[in-house]
């Protein structure tokens, strides 16, 4: 059964920083990965999908990087910004899981002015 | 284009009385999905369909839980009799292939049982 670890459980930086969210998991025959941002009370959104093959994927300020063999994916987020505040969630797909995620337990991230 | 539709967005009750949800997804998205998420947590697969088929329901409790997708768009999941345990966000995701494809989430429905 695949397990998910995000590290850290929670994090508090100043408006500017750039900051790693990390992602380990135990299974490394995946098809791909999913980074979701979660604002309180609402559903997931999806940031970034990663595929097995690749190693980074970028959107704006956002870049994931992939590393299957080690089982590991980072998320970094550059020049932090307030509106970044939310919970951010992994979710590899085993291959032949047929699109079933397992979400990892998120980092609470809370960007301050 | 609007998003996946879930309602209600709240519903509180009290143990032993069925709820339904209810989930409209992304208009042509074939596969939809039911997560349950409990506080804390990261949401957990309950069932998925492809079209009207339900081709993944190994973590539905179906000695309370029971879900149908008529015509294979509009989703909904029932729980009868509900127990303290199941109170939990409740979220319906759907995608537009079969496997492997970007999931976009509804809202939620916040389920309290008292």
């Amino acid at each position: 059964k695949q397990e998910v670890t995000q590290i850290p459980a929670a994090l508090s930086v100043p408006e500017g920083e750039n900051l790693v969210l990390n992602c380990s998991f135990t299974d490394s025959a995946i098809y791909n990965l999913q980074w979701f941002r979660q604002d309180p009370g609402k559903g997931l959104t999806s940031l970034l999908l990663i595929q097995s093959s690749q190693r980074e994927q970028t959107s704006g300020r956002l870049n994931a990087s992939l590393d299957k063999s080690s089982g590991r994916s980072t998320l970094y987020i550059a020049a932090s910004q307030p509106g970044d505040s939310a919970t951010y969630l992994c979710a590899p797909i085993l291959t032949g899981g047929g699109n079933k995620l397992t979400f990892g337990t998120g980092t609470q991230l809370k960007v301050e002015l | 284009e609007a998003g996946v539709v879930q309602s209600p967005r709240y519903k509180i009750i009290e143990k032993k009385q069925p709820v339904a949800f209810w989930c409209n997804p992304i208009s042509g998205h074939n596969t939809l999905y039911w997560y349950r998420q409990n506080l804390g947590q990261g949401p957990e697969l309950l069932i998925r369909y492809e079209n009207e088929e339900a081709v993944d329901d190994s973590q539905l409790p179906k000695d309370r839980f029971s879900a149908e997708r008529l015509k294979g768009v509009d989703s909904t999941l029932k729980i009868q009799p509900a127990e303290l345990g199941d109170s939990a966000v409740y979220l319906c995701a759907s995608s537009a292939g079969q496997g492997y494809e970007k999931l976009f989430f509804g809202s939620g429905t916040q389920l309290s049982v008292l």
